[in-house]
């Protein structure tokens, strides 16, 4: 099976702009959650979408917002960059929210500039 | 915030036992133990998880003690290749909370 994809991988953006992230889980999975990874603030929960119903959410501000299409691909988005913004945006996918083991992908390189 | 305590680095020699180390004192009834691993800034891999039971895979044995307090990740013969910054995370839903992991250096 293909893994969870990411596209782009790498993304350079300017203060105030906005930006759309995407991912495809693995086939037959249809929880996809998100994190952002920072030196500063290492690995941070986002949100996580399961049957196109936004099902949990970290402590991110409003200009995060994601969601999820019938096929189980998701997007997340960023509006207003913020220098602080740059990061590595992780997507994971898992058959099932509840238990059921996440398998992350290669991330896409945001810098804000 | 993360519910796990690791050490910020350790060594290892090429070809012996990596034993990692992970506290988790306050873990709930329903917590797995997971365990995941980043290379390079690569994606998080998984590795192994558990419940109460030790568990062993292809990668590596998680031993988990009977009060479930604490847990210790095994990879038996290490190599240069596992050199990698390792997470040890408890979770009941989707929303795992990373902890700063635990630095392995593997020598030759």
């Amino acid at each position: 099976k293909a893994g969870v994809t990411q596209t782009p991988r790498y993304l350079i953006k300017t203060r105030g702009q906005q930006v759309t992230l995407s991912c495809s889980p693995i086939s037959g999975h249809r929880s996809v959650s998100w994190y952002q990874q920072t030196p500063g603030q290492g690995l941070q929960f986002l949100f996580e979408y399961f049957s196109e119903t936004q099902r949990n959410k970290g402590n991110f501000p409003g200009r995060f917002s994601g969601r999820q299409f019938s096929n189980s691909r998701s997007e997340m988005n960023v509006s207003t960059l913020e220098l602080g913004d740059s990061a590595l945006y992780l997507c994971a996918s898992s058959p099932d929210p509840s238990t059921d083991t996440q398998y992350f992908g290669p991330g896409t390189r945001l810098t804000v500039l | 915030d993360a519910k796990t305590t690791q050490p910020t680095s350790m060594d290892c020699a090429e070809g012996r036992a990596a034993n990692l180390p992970c506290n988790h004192s306050t873990i709930s009834g329903n917590e797995y133990v997971y365990w995941y691993r980043q290379i390079h800034s690569q994606g998080p891999q998984y590795i192994i998880h558990g419940l109460k039971n030790n568990e062993t895979n292809e990668m590596a044995s998680l031993i988990i003690t009977e009060d479930r307090k604490s847990s210790t990740l095994i990879l038996p013969h290490a190599t240069l290749r596992d050199t990698a910054v390792y997470y040890c995370i408890v979770r009941a839903y989707n929303d795992m909370r990373f902890g700063a992991g635990t630095r392995l250096t593997v020598k030759p």
